[in-house]
């Protein structure tokens, strides 16, 4: 079955502790992206990579950081995480301009 | 760098009715549209999109419409049913063919609400 899974789904933490989620797609897509979801601000792109090895900047890429080492796994990293990083993350990834979206992470940075 | 703008942000009709949506974008180099849908505790699912090539686009009770000129796209849905209650996204892309060095810019979405 094709699809995008995301972990962890839920994680409360403690500012300063570094995290990372996970992003795997099963669908040999080279186009990924990440976005936070936060109530009226609607979804804004975090980065976004076009292949292995390639990532940009989307609108808020700060305080995150990615990698794109092998095709499939795109992880989010917060290197030290603070209260205003908590939000509802997405993966996504991209097939001719259709995007999959992962299932969620719920994040509560306290 | 592309602006989507989305209105109204909340929206109530009563079952049956027409719901519209509008979206104004402000990059002219954009020239694809998506709209998607988010039922509550769910991910983001595309239901249509257009392309700058097309005015409108149907799909059974769903359309979008895009007018260039005025840099603005509506999602049109008809006979409203109690399971299209949910929040719609817009987005614009500049890109048909997103494997360029491309943002995908999304509207802060409409939460659609249809009355009984």
């Amino acid at each position: 079955e094709a699809q995008v899974t995301q972990n962890p789904r839920y994680l409360i933490t403690v500012t300063g502790k570094k995290l990372t989620v996970t992003c795997s797609q099963n669908m040999n897509h080279e186009y990924m992206s990440w976005y936070r979801q936060d109530p009226g601000l609607g979804l804004r792109q975090i980065y976004y990579s076009m292949n292995v090895e390639v990532t940009d900047k989307g609108d808020v890429p700060e305080g995150y950081k990615v990698s794109r080492k092998e095709k499939r796994n795109f992880p989010l990293i917060l290197e030290s995480p603070s209260p205003n990083q908590t939000s509802l993350y997405f993966c996504a990834s991209l097939q001719g301009e259709t995007q999959y979206f992962g299932p969620g992470t719920r994040l509560l940075v306290l | 760098g592309e602006n989507v703008e989305q209105h109204p942000s909340t929206l109530s009709v009563q079952e049956g009715d027409s719901a519209v949506i509008k979206c104004t974008y402000s990059d002219s180099a954009s020239n694809y549209f998506p709209w998607y849908k988010q039922e509550l505790g769910k991910r983001p699912q595309l239901i249509i999109d257009i392309r700058s090539n097309v005015g409108e686009k149907k799909d059974q009770r769903i359309a979008v419409t895009l007018n260039k000129t005025a840099k603005h796209f509506s999602l049109h849905i008809t006979e409203t049913q109690p399971e299209d209650s949910a929040v719609y996204f817009c987005a614009a892309s500049p890109r048909i063919n997103m494997n360029r060095d491309d943002k995908i810019i999304f509207g802060k979405g409409t939460r659609l609400h249809i009355l009984p």
